[in-house]
């Protein structure tokens, strides 16, 4: 089955404590993105990338990094988790083509107290 | 940098009517890709329609249709015949492509109630 895989799903933390949300997925696809969603914000993207070893930042890339040293899996690193990160985090992948549809994974939700 | 707009964060639609949902950007390009997102209580995001912006035949998929009006820059979702499952959150994207980078850029979202 086609899917992208987010852990964990639940994760309460506190400031200052490194943690890695982990994404993979099985399609093959070329580009991989993050996206934080806040209420009255919509989504937006923290880190993209358009293969391996090739990374940008998106829109609000400050207190994250991220990774793409395999094709299949890019982590979202918080180094220091501040409590103004407690968000839901969206994974996300598609084929590198102008129509290529964002196949999403099911969401992490971090809280850091 | 393009901006999406959809300035009705809450909307409520009886079953079985049909709903409007509003949808404006902000480009300079001339080529490029609009969405709609739904996100139900599962949290999952979920493609609805797609619409490319050379084409100008409005695209449809089942009970779902766009209009999109390119000159003015909107792109409004129709959901006819409403069902209760079609209570999310739904989410305006649009993305351009340069061959080299592809950006989504996604609006504040519209929470649609569908009521019996």
């Amino acid at each position: 089955e086609a899917q992208v895989t987010q852990n964990p799903r639940y994760l309460i933390t506190v400031t200052g404590k490194k943690l890695t949300v982990t994404c993979s997925q099985n399609m093959n696809h070329e580009y991989m993105s993050w996206y934080r969603q806040d209420p009255g914000l919509g989504l937006r993207q923290i880190y993209y990338s358009m293969n391996v070893e090739v990374t940008d930042k998106g829109d609000v890339p400050e207190g994250y990094k991220v990774s793409r040293k395999e094709k299949r899996n890019f982590p979202l690193i918080l180094e220091s988790p501040s409590p103004n990160q407690t968000s839901l985090y969206f994974c996300a992948s598609s084929y590198l083509e102008p129509t290529g549809e964002l196949f999403f994974g099911e969401g992490s939700r971090l809280t850091v107290l | 940098a393009q901006t999406v707009t959809q300035s009705q964060p809450e909307m409520s639609v009886q079953e079985a009517e049909t709903v409007t949902l509003s949808c404006t950007y902000d480009t300079s390009e001339n080529n490029y890709y609009l969405f709609w997102y739904k996100q139900p209580p599962s949290r999952q995001m979920i493609l609805v329609i797609r619409q490319e912006a050379y084409k100008q035949q409005n695209a449809t998929e089942n009970r779902f249709s766009v209009n999109f009006q390119k000159a003015a820059k909107s792109f409004s979702l129709k959901i006819s015949d409403s069902q209760l499952g079609d209570t999310a959150m739904y989410f305006c994207a649009f993305m351009s492509y340069t061959g080299t980078a592809s950006k989504l850029t996604f609006g504040t979202g519209t929470r649609l109630q569908v009521t019996l």
